[in-house]
């Protein structure tokens, strides 16, 4: 399957600082990416949807001034968690596919990254 | 609101016993359904999916999963599972067409040799 690499794998930030995940698609062009987090014990909550070259669509409750999505390219999408405190501490998992209707195309995951806000 | 039950947060089983993964989703409408496993330290991967057509479907690792629409159910199965089966399971609604998906809890195997 195609491989979508997301970096860091895990980070440890100040409290007030902020912080940004990459999320690449590495062998196929990702016309939508999209941003998960996860808690603890906890099923993977759809943050937000982006569109390439458009602004993302945050699920209700996502606050989009503290998480910036930007999707500039085909193969890059990041998420920056804007003046981090420690309840943004979680698992955030990136996905991405090509195409924009539905979901009759494969979504491939990121490997996830750690944060930790102390 | 859009939602997906997995019955089961950790299963426990033996080597070459059979498998039964619980799944019900709640929307009204169409919808495409998937089940991801998640190998320790791995990314998510697709097992599975359903989008139309038979509702028995096969997927890899001899995974299969059966539709049940009258019961909003998507439930996983696999006959004989191996050590190698321990991993997290989720499974994932598409809803209507829209571009997104929705995941359970995902369920915790452990499989003892």
């Amino acid at each position: 399957g195609a491989v979508v690499s997301q970096h860091p794998s895990w980070v440890i930030c100040k409290s007030g600082t902020s912080v940004k995940i990459e999320c690449r698609s590495l062998d196929f062009q990702a016309t939508t990416m999209f941003w998960y987090r996860q808690f603890p014990k906890q099923s993977l909550m759809l943050m937000a949807t982006s569109n390439e070259g458009s602004k993302a669509t945050y699920e209700q409750g996502v606050e989009k001034d503290k998480f910036l999505i930007n999707h500039a390219s085909l193969t890059l999408s990041t998420l920056t968690v804007t003046s981090a405190h420690p309840e943004d501490s979680s698992f955030y998992i990136c996905s991405a596919r090509a195409g924009t209707n539905g979901m009759n195309t494969e979504a491939f995951f990121g490997q996830g990254t750690r944060l930790t806000v102390v | 609101a859009q939602s997906v039950s997995q019955h089961n947060h950790h299963v426990i089983l033996s080597e070459a016993a059979s498998l039964e993964l619980g799944c019900n989703y709640s929307y009204g409408g169409t919808v495409n359904l998937f089940w991801y496993v998640q190998y320790p330290g791995q990314h998510l991967q697709l097992l599975l999916k359903y989008f139309s057509g038979d509702p028995l479907v096969k997927g890899i690792k001899g995974f299969e999963a059966e539709f049940i629409k009258s019961k909003f159910s998507f439930n996983l199965r696999k006959p004989s599972v191996q050590w190698s089966d321990t991993a997290e399971y989720f499974c994932a609604v598409n809803p209507g067409g829209y571009n997104k998906l929705i995941f359970g809890a995902g369920t915790r195997l452990a499989v003892h040799p």
